[in-house]
């Protein structure tokens, strides 16, 4: 049992060149997440997916798009990037419990540089 | 949108020390969660705790959601508790949108 993983673990960009950070998990659970963490800011919520179909977007949202492919996978783009969107990415999800979804596991993260 | 302010900001601790750490925020939560980040930067959910009181092992976590604030206490500390502390929290009718602190550094020396 995997959890939740998320490749690359580091990727380093130019200014205006387009990436894609996959993420998947095998806990079976229906809401996935994307955050960024910069420092001294905590981590802010880019988009959600509440359950496969569905996306939706959270705190930081400008700049990316994603896609729930199934169950399993959801990948956060970047269609052009910017130096300010150099940050650690970190995937989550969540799983059905007692009164819904709550307790979120992250996977390991992805540090993005872009120049 | 919901504040969230973490006290201390930073700690640093005697191997056997306790510590408590406190989570402020502004408004109604139905959800509150406190991880724990290593150093090497993984993110470990240590309790799921919108009200009352939980232990595990040395850590446990108490939250008083009429007054608006979360405690977690780390008791006989070790050089492996060190990171970040985060809160995080949503609002009612969401459980999705979690809104982070900014966090606790906190070091345990041997």
């Amino acid at each position: 049992n995997a959890g939740v993983t998320q490749t690359p673990k580091f990727q380093v960009l130019k200014t205006g060149q387009s990436m894609t950070l996959q993420c998947a998990q095998d806990m079976n659970h229906n809401s996935m997440y994307w955050y960024r963490q910069d420092p001294g800011m905590g981590l802010r919520l880019i988009y959600y997916s509440a359950s496969e179909g569905t996306t939706d977007k959270g705190e930081v949202p400008n700049g990316y798009n994603v896609s729930r492919l199934n169950k399993r996978e959801f990948s956060l783009r970047l269609e052009s990037a910017a130096p300010s969107q150099t940050s650690v990415y970190f995937c989550a999800s969540s799983g059905k419990e007692t009164g819904g979804e709550k307790t979120q596991y992250f996977g390991p993260g992805t540090r993005l540089l872009v120049l | 949108g919901i504040q969230v302010e973490q006290s201390p900001p930073d700690l640093i601790l005697q191997e056997g020390a306790n510590s408590t750490l406190r989570c402020n925020f502004s408004d109604s939560v139905n959800n509150l969660q406190w991880f724990h980040q290593n150093p090497w930067g993984q993110l470990i959910n240590l309790f799921y705790i919108p009200s009352g009181t939980k232990q595990n092992g040395r850590l446990s976590a108490t939250t008083v959601a009429t007054e608006r604030y979360s405690l977690l206490y780390i008791s006989s500390s070790q050089t492996t508790d060190s990171g970040v502390y985060f809160c995080a929290v949503s609002l009612g009718g969401s459980n999705y949108k979690l809104t982070f602190g900014k966090g606790t550094l906190l070091t345990v020396n041997p």
